[in-house]
């Protein structure tokens, strides 16, 4: 089975408008993380945000928030308020494993275009 | 910027060479990660250091291996290179003391095989 499912290969959304990224993972491991990576055109991997399977709340970063739905095993980025800039490939990322000895896992990504 | 460096930035060879790929870390984090992008495999991750000690394998060719330096930089070095090993070589680092486990990517090397 995949490890980090993302189904849509591409999205749009209005300038201004929220758009949600599905994500879902499969894991047995009761301590992981989860990850959200923008890549734009120019390659570069950026951080987004971040949720361990202990944290009780929803991460929040500015604009980014995940929707951790626990049981259903699903992390969806949520991006409000798109801006033109937030046009690129979103991947959803899986950590197992311990702080030092980890494995990673990555989904296939889902490219989003924001429309002026 | 991420404050990850890897260098070189794009590196063309041919088949059966061997190339090193270089990742110094940003300061104070003490692991390093390898992954390898590709258009038919996706992001997959290679390899981790952390201080110096392999800590987790990934999917990482028996042809490719990598290590961490004192001074925390790592290589990776890949032999008897194939056209199928063309791809953007990512480094990443992390603070592990961080609950977060973020990791910082660097620029990427990006890899053409001929």
């Amino acid at each position: 089975a995949q490890k980090i499912t993302q189904t849509q290969p591409g999205m749009f959304v209005q300038e201004k408008e929220a758009v949600t990224l599905d994500c879902t993972y499969d894991t047995s491991d009761p301590s992981y993380g989860l990850f959200w990576y923008k890549q734009p055109s120019s390659g570069e991997m950026i951080f987004l945000i971040y949720q361990g399977s202990y944290d009780q709340q929803n991460a929040t970063e500015g604009r980014y928030s995940l929707n951790f739905q626990k049981a259903r095993k699903s992390a969806n980025l949520v991006i409000s308020a798109s801006q033109l800039g937030d046009s690129a490939m979103y991947f959803c990322a899986m950590r197992e494993g311990s702080a030092t000895g980890n494995q990673f896992y990555f989904g296939t990504g889902t490219s989003l275009t924001v429309i002026p | 910027d991420s404050g990850v460096t890897q260098t070189p930035k794009h590196l063309i060879t041919a088949t059966g060479q061997r190339v090193t790929l270089r990742c110094s870390p940003r300061s104070g984090d003490l692991s390093v990660y390898w992954y390898q992008q590709s258009l038919d495999q996706g992001l997959q991750f290679l390899i981790q250091y952390y201080n110096g000690e392999e800590r987790a394998k990934g999917n990482i060719l028996e042809r490719f291996s990598a290590q961490q330096f004192p001074d925390l930089h790592s290589e990776l070095n890949l032999s008897s290179l194939e056209l199928g090993d063309s791809a953007l070589y990512f480094c990443a680092s992390s603070v592990v003391s961080s609950p977060h486990y973020t990791q910082y990517f660097g620029p990427g090397t990006r890899l053409t095989v001929l």
